[in-house]
């Protein structure tokens, strides 16, 4: 399974701020999906991040609000905008393995005070 | 999101004993259903999958039973341990939608001695 890094592992930041997450694997891989998972609860689709297009976005979930990017196959960023403390949670990326393994990384909490 | 649900909430299992947790389906298009175990401050991690080809899944003391007709599958942790103590999430993906998952809503599983 790849091995899987997230930056930064977590923060605190002010309402109205943007943070940006990164994620980095150290292979490449085709697919990367980013998650979010509030306190205590499952965890939630937010988009699926190609390299070379435009993410996908899940139901309920804007670019604007939370746009990503995927430079290459080993890197993407999801960032969260004009945060409010809803916004708080876990925010995990994952890749997809082969067949159809998923892994993920450990995770960026954010606390939005 | 297709929702897979899954009970119960929390479950309470003496050392040694076993642990049965239990997901339901809706989307008869789902073809791959893994259990992840997550403990606190950690990303969850791919404990066990099946597809639907086949009927039960043995990995260790981990055990996956797929019933297809009735959209049921349930993981089975056999001689329960204390180092077990974890959330457990099962979910269910589409292959062809290139690895999408969907969660159940988890089960925090505690092993006591």
């Amino acid at each position: 399974s790849a091995v899987i890094s997230q930056k930064p592992s977590r923060d605190i930041c002010q309402r109205g701020t943007s943070l940006t997450i990164q994620c980095q694997v150290d292979s490449q891989v085709t697919m990367m999906f980013w998650y979010r998972q509030q306190p205590g609860q499952s965890l939630t689709l937010i988009a699926t991040a190609n390299q070379g297009s435009e993410a996908t976005y899940e139901s309920g979930f804007v670019i604007d609000k939370f746009p990503i990017s995927r430079p290459n196959l080993t890197f993407s960023t999801l960032t969260v905008s004009n945060m409010s403390p809803e916004d708080s949670s876990i925010y995990l990326c994952s890749v997809g393995g082969f067949p159809y393994e998923q892994y993920f990384g450990p995770g960026t909490r954010l606390t939005v005070t | 999101q297709q929702q897979v649900k899954q009970s119960p909430q929390s479950l309470i299992v003496q050392k040694g004993g076993i642990s049965i947790i239990n997901c339901a389906y809706e989307n008869t298009a789902f073809d791959y259903f893994p259990w992840y175990q997550q403990f606190p401050g950690k990303g969850p991690a791919l404990l066990i999958a099946i597809r639907p080809d086949v009927s039960e899944k043995k990995e260790g003391r981990f055990t996956i039973s797929f019933n297809k007709s009735a959209k049921q599958f349930s993981l089975h942790i056999m001689d329960s341990q204390p180092g077990d103590s974890a959330t457990y999430f099962c979910a269910a993906g589409t292959a062809g939608t290139a690895s999408k998952l969907t969660f159940g809503t988890g089960t925090r599983l505690q092993v006591t001695l």
